[in-house]
């Protein structure tokens, strides 16, 4: 199957600081990539979805100011997490879809984000 | 707007025993239809997925998984675990929407040897 990598895969950071966490898609040109967050013991929650060279689309409940994505390029999404709080504080995941791979989307392995 | 329902959160079997985990689904038209698991360490990896047709669904590792549209359900179904499928399994669905999953609470498998 395709793959799509996550960098960093965990991160610390302090309180009101920004983290930017990127999503490859290393073997497909991925038109549309997804961001969700995963509390423990929780589902996934969809956040928003980017189209590549378009704005991300939002979730209900989102914050897009503090929640910046970037679809600037086929193989790449990134997420900023700006001015961090320790409830931000979770697990990131993404996952990519292309037309090369059909109907399936790919999951990267996830960043954990722990904002002291 | 739909919703998934796994309604086990954690289920324990010995190795070799057969496993069932359950999903419910809450949508006015029959959803596409997945399974994935998640190791840790390791991405979301897709064990089957149903769109039409048959409503017996072979996936990988062994595992299938029937949809009974009167029952709402798609369950997950192995006739013998093995220690190496422990690991958390979520059932999902696409409305329609372009792709946008939505996902149960999941599954914790332990496997006993």
């Amino acid at each position: 199957g395709a793959v799509v990598s996550q960098h960093p895969s965990w991160v610390i950071c302090k309180s009101g600081t920004s983290v930017k966490i990127e999503c490859r898609s290393l073997d497909f040109q991925a038109t549309t990539m997804f961001w969700y967050r995963q509390f423990p013991k929780q589902s996934l929650m969809l956040m928003a979805t980017s189209n590549e060279g378009s704005k991300a689309t939002y979730e209900q409940g989102v914050e897009k100011d503090k929640f910046l994505i970037n679809h600037a390029s086929l193989t790449l999404s990134t997420l900023t997490v700006t001015s961090a709080h320790p409830e931000d504080s979770s697990f990131y995941i993404c996952s990519a879809w292309g037309l090369a791979v059909g109907d399936e989307q790919f999951f990267g392995p996830g960043t954990r984000l722990t904002v002291l | 707007a739909q919703s998934v329902t796994q309604p086990d959160i954690h289920i324990t079997v010995s190795e070799g025993a057969s496993l069932e985990l359950r999903c419910n689904y809450s949508y006015g038209a029959t959803p596409y239809l997945f399974w994935y698991v998640q190791s840790p360490g390791q991405g979301l990896q897709l064990l089957l997925k149903y769109f039409s047709g048959d409503t017996l669904v072979q996936g990988i590792k062994g595992f299938e998984a029937e949809f009974k549209r009167s029952q709402s359900s798609f369950n997950l179904r192995k006739p013998s675990v093995h220690w190496s499928d422990a690991a958390e399994y979520f059932c999902a669905v696409d409305a329609g929407s372009n792709y946008k999953l939505t996902f149960g609470k999941g599954t914790l498998l332990t496997v006993n040897p």
